[in-house]
């Protein structure tokens, strides 16, 4: 089974804080994703890779930078949180041949 | 421009009852459809997908869900509700030619005992 892992279920920052969010797969995916999930909107996508230091911008990707040095991580920073950006953080992957994402358990943000 | 629209933001059901959970989507070209799953505090689970083929698929814990490319529309069904059903539920769309998908704003699907 495809496991993805992020680093933390629960995280509260401070706002102006760089925040460091991280996400691992272990099935040699090559794409991977970023949402964040707010009630009523879904989940919108911040960035996404589909190889290692590759990376696109997706809907929403202001406030937010991503890394990918290896094929497994794929990270999400805040470069300086803000209280606008409390959310639940979703990763995802997928493989290029494949159909479906596989998700991680998502990391609740909280922003004061 | 993809899209994807799920009507109701609630679904309640008595368990034993038949359940549909309702989803279309505008997509250039052909779609690659999906349903996922949510508990609470937890991410997304992938539940089937429709990629060509039988407009009928089955999925995972008795759901399936059929394609209608004439209404554009990809509904979730099960033919006999649980409680443990309860959860948000969101359809997505992908075009075929890319890795983009574009998820609906999800349907709270509340199963009464």
């Amino acid at each position: 089974d495809v496991k993805v892992t992020q680093s933390s279920r629960y995280l509260v920052k401070r706002t102006g804080e760089k925040v460091f969010l991280e996400c691992v797969q272990d099935m040699d995916h090559e794409n991977m994703f970023w949402y964040r999930q707010d009630p009523g909107l879904g989940l919108r996508l911040i960035y996404f890779s589909y190889d290692v230091k590759m990376k696109e911008k997706g809907d929403i990707p202001e406030g937010y930078s991503v890394s990918r040095e290896k094929k497994e991580r794929f990270s999400l920073i805040l470069e300086s949180a803000s209280t606008n950006q409390t959310s639940m953080y979703l990763c995802a992957s997928l493989l290029a041949a494949g159909y479906e994402q596989y998700f991680g358990p998502g990391t609740r943000l909280t922003v004061t | 421009a993809q899209s994807v629209a799920q009507p109701e933001d609630q679904v309640n059901v008595a368990e034993g009852n038949p359940l549909t959970v309702k989803c279309t989507y505008s997509v250039s070209g052909n779609p690659y459809l999906f349903w996922y799953v949510q508990y609470p505090n937890r991410g997304l689970q992938f539940l089937l997908k429709y990629i060509t083929g039988d407009n009928l698929v089955k999925g995972s814990y008795g759901f399936e869900a059929e394609f209608n490319k004439s209404q554009t529309s990809f509904h979730l069904k099960k033919p006999s509700a649980l409680v443990s059903d309860s959860a948000l539920y969101f359809c997505a769309v992908r075009a075929i030619y890319g890795q983009n998908f574009v998820f609906g704003p999800g349907t709270r699907l509340s199963v009464l005992p």
